[in-house]
């Protein structure tokens, strides 16, 4: 079975300039969330969907948006990036049976370098 | 707030040895909390993960001891060996949700 994948792999952008990044989930997974992490900060959680609707939601500002299609995939967006939005942002996807004790697999990430 | 305290940020271990991560939490509303591995390019990976009804978890090399009282939760890994050498994550779950509060990580590294 393949596993959570994530494009692109790598990106750049400028100030100002919006992204938007893409997860598959492992196929039969329903849930899809996603995480920043950075060196200082570590991961933190950005936001979780389930069905096509945001179930949970980290402290971060509304630049950082997200949605879910109908057959689990998953985006998410930035706008009017900072230097500080620098990161590699992780998908991971669960089949979302018993909620947090379900296990959560994360892809290979998407390495933001914002300019 | 910083909401699981992780410890020490990085650890040196002789082949062979035994590597111990501590991780503090403060937030009772925890009810998982698991153990990931991250190599270098990679995503994290669930390693072994614990519920606070259990005190300890075994799983080959790898032990959880769980001290809900001080909430408190440790990673023992035995037998180190210079493919343990990587980054490893704790995290508190809350109840019922797939939000990972994660710790700042520890970076193991074993000698050959």
């Amino acid at each position: 079975k393949a596993g959570v994948t994530q494009t692109p792999r790598y990106l750049i952008k400028t100030r100002g300039q919006q992204v938007t990044l893409s997860c598959s989930p492992i196929s039969g997974h329903r849930s899809v969330s996603w995480y920043q992490q950075t060196p200082g900060q570590g991961l933190q959680f950005l936001f979780e969907y389930f069905s096509e609707t945001q179930r949970n939601k980290g402290n971060f500002p509304g630049r950082f948006s997200g949605r879910q299609f109908s057959n689990s995939r998953s985006e998410m967006n930035v706008s009017t990036l900072e230097l500080g939005d620098s990161a590699l942002y992780l998908c991971a996807s669960s089949i979302a049976g018993q909620g947090s004790t379900d296990t959560q697999y994360f892809g290979p990430g998407t390495r933001l370098t914002v300019l | 707030q910083q909401q699981v305290k992780q410890s020490p940020q990085s650890l040196i271990v002789q082949k062979g040895g035994i590597s111990i991560i501590n991780c503090a939490y403060e937030n009772t509303a925890f009810d998982y909390f698991p153990w990931y591995q991250q190599f270098p390019g990679k995503g994290p990976a669930l390693l072994i993960a614990i519920r606070p009804d259990v005190s300890e978890k075994k799983e080959g090399r790898f032990t959880i001891s769980f001290n809900k009282s001080a909430k408190q939760f440790s990673l023992h890994i035995m037998d180190s060996q210079p493919g343990d050498s990587a980054t490893y994550f704790c995290a508190g779950a809350y109840a019922g949700t797939y939000k990972y509060i994660f710790g700042t990580g520890t970076r193991l590294k074993v000698l050959a």
